[in-house]
C-alpha cells in the first residue's frame, strides 16, 4: 500500500542546473498536484493535473514544468534552478480533483539550490 | 477568489488541556473546508473535512471542528491534548467546483508535559 511516492527525498542543486522531481501514485487517482512549502507560507500550488494529458497552472507556476503521460506519474521539472526555488516540495493525489475526497500527500522532497 | 487565515502561528498548551486552533476563510462561492496535520519531516494527513450537512465535524485522533457560515470560520478543537499531538496544523478551503485549494500558513501546536 504505497500511496504517493516521491523521489528523491533530498537534493542539492547548483544555480542553473536542471532536475526532475518524481511523483507516483498507485491509487488510480485522476487528480495530482505539486505544492511547495516555505516557512510561514503554508502550501502553495505549483501545477496540477486532472488526468493523463491534462495539466494546468496553480498559484506559483513560474520556473516549473509538468507533464502527465500516465495516470500514475506526475513529474515536476526545474529547467534552470534558482535559489528562490529552495523549498520543500509535496506531491498529492486525490480521486476526483474536486477536493470532496481525501487528498494523499507524499513525504516531500527537500530541495536546496546554492 | 478565496483565502484562508490561521489566526495563530503558534499555540503552546500543556498536556491534557483543551485546545482550539482558529481558522477564518473568505470565498465568493460555497466551499469545502479541511484540516490537515503535518508531523515533523512528514507529508500532510487529513484530520477532518466539511463538505455539507452537520456543521460539527468529527475527525481522527479526537479532533473536531465546527463550520460557522455567518462568521466564515472553521475552528479546530480537542478537549484533551497529548504530547503526540505536537505538529503543524493547516486549514484549507476549496471552492466547490474548483481544482485549486488554498492552504493557510499553518499553526504550530506545541504540547508541553
Amino acid at each position: 500500500n504505497a500511496g504517493v511516492t516521491q523521489t528523491p527525498k533530498f537534493q542539492v542543486l547548483k544555480t542553473g542546473q536542471s532536475m526532475t522531481l518524481q511523483c507516483a501514485q498507485d491509487m488510480n487517482h485522476e487528480y495530482m498536484s505539486w505544492y511547495r512549502q516555505d516557512p510561514g507560507m503554508g502550501l502553495r500550488l505549483i501545477h496540477y493535473s486532472v488526468g493523463a494529458g491534462i495539466t494546468d497552472q496553480g498559484e506559483v507556476p513560474n520556473g516549473y514544468n509538468v507533464s502527465r503521460s500516465t495516470t500514475e506519474d506526475f513529474p515536476l521539472r526545474l529547467l534552470s534552478a534558482a535559489p528562490s526555488q529552495t523549498s520543500v516540495y509535496f506531491c498529492a493525489s486525490e480521486a476526483t480533483g474536486r477536493m470532496n475526497t481525501e487528498a494523499f500527500f507524499g513525504q516531500g522532497t527537500r530541495l536546496t539550490v546554492v | 477568489a478565496q483565502s484562508v487565515t490561521q489566526l495563530d502561528s503558534q499555540v503552546p498548551v500543556f498536556e491534557e488541556a483543551p485546545v482550539e486552533l482558529r481558522c477564518n476563510y473568505s470565498s465568493s462561492v460555497s466551499v469545502y473546508l479541511f484540516w490537515y496535520v503535518q508531523y515533523p519531516n512528514q507529508g500532510l494527513q487529513l484530520l477532518l473535512k466539511y463538505l455539507s450537512g452537520s456543521t460539527l465535524v468529527k475527525g481522527i485522533n479526537g479532533f473536531e471542528a465546527e463550520f460557522n457560515k455567518s462568521q466564515t470560520s472553521f475552528h479546530l478543537r480537542k478537549p484533551s491534548v497529548h504530547i503526540s499531538d505536537t505538529a503543524e496544523y493547516f486549514c484549507a478551503v476549496s471552492g466547490r467546483g474548483s481544482y485549486i485549494p488554498t492552504f493557510g500558513r499553518g499553526t504550530s501546536l506545541i504540547v508541553h508535559p
